[in-house]
């Protein structure tokens, strides 16, 4: 069926660096979003991809349909920025599949 | 499986009015999902129910909006005094458990607030 892998499960950063965490897909995804979990179990919705990237602060997200993949990038890491990260992928139809998230904690 | 049922699959308000929207999830799934989604902003999360029980409600906006799933077989989202900025996609999903299990979404309720 259609699955998402998502990488790495889990990341450690020191405040300022930077690193990136990326989505494969098992077949060709219409668009794929990302969301952080906060501590209080909200869901932030990061970006939204049809194609190509997108860029806010200090994310950046990629997304290629036809590689079958997509990206995370986090430059300058802050302390409030950790949390778990999931990419969400639409296939066709009404059908969304979800990565098993990335925990993310960044120390100081 | 009808899979996800929604109604109506669109609606028409005049500005101030109140607009509620139907779900009924899948047969035997716990958890239900509502999104709205706009074409700048894909899908936003607005609120999610596990065993009929609101979980995260972080996504709803304070004012206006509510949603209820007073039993297994439906939820509903309900608009107060829409407002122009309100008309979207709104989108329910169902999953067997919930968050990281695959979501099944209906066809949506286009709302356009006038």
């Amino acid at each position: 069926g259609d699955q998402v892998e998502q990488s790495p499960s889990a990341l450690s950063l020191h405040e300022g660096t930077g690193s990136a965490l990326r989505c494969n897909f098992t077949t060709t995804m219409r668009a794929v979003q990302w969301f952080r979990k906060n501590s209080r179990g909200s869901l932030i919705n990061l970006f939204y991809l049809a194609s190509g990237t997108k860029e806010n602060g200090r994310l950046k997200s990629a997304f290629d349909s036809k590689e079958r993949y997509s990206t995370l990038h986090i430059r300058d890491a802050q302390l409030e920025d950790s949390g778990t990260y999931f990419c969400a992928a639409e296939t066709g139809g009404y059908k969304v599949v979800f990565g098993s998230g990335t925990r993310l904690l960044v120390s100081p | 499986n009808a899979g996800v049922i929604q109604t109506p699959r669109h609606k028409v308000t005049g500005k101030g009015q109140e607009a509620t929207l139907w779900c009924e999830p899948i047969s035997g799934h716990s958890a239900v999902f509502w999104y709205r989604q706009t074409i700048v902003q894909g899908l936003e999360f607005l609120t999610y129910f596990r065993n009929q029980a609101p979980i995260d409600d972080s996504g709803m906006p304070k004012e206006r909006f509510s949603a209820q799933m007073p039993n297994q077989s439906h939820s509903t989202l309900k608009i107060q005094s829409t407002q122009p900025q309100d008309s979207a996609v709104y989108l329910c999903a169902s999953s067997l458990r919930g968050l990281q299990d695959t979501q099944y979404f209906g066809p949506g309720t286009r709302l356009l607030v006038l």
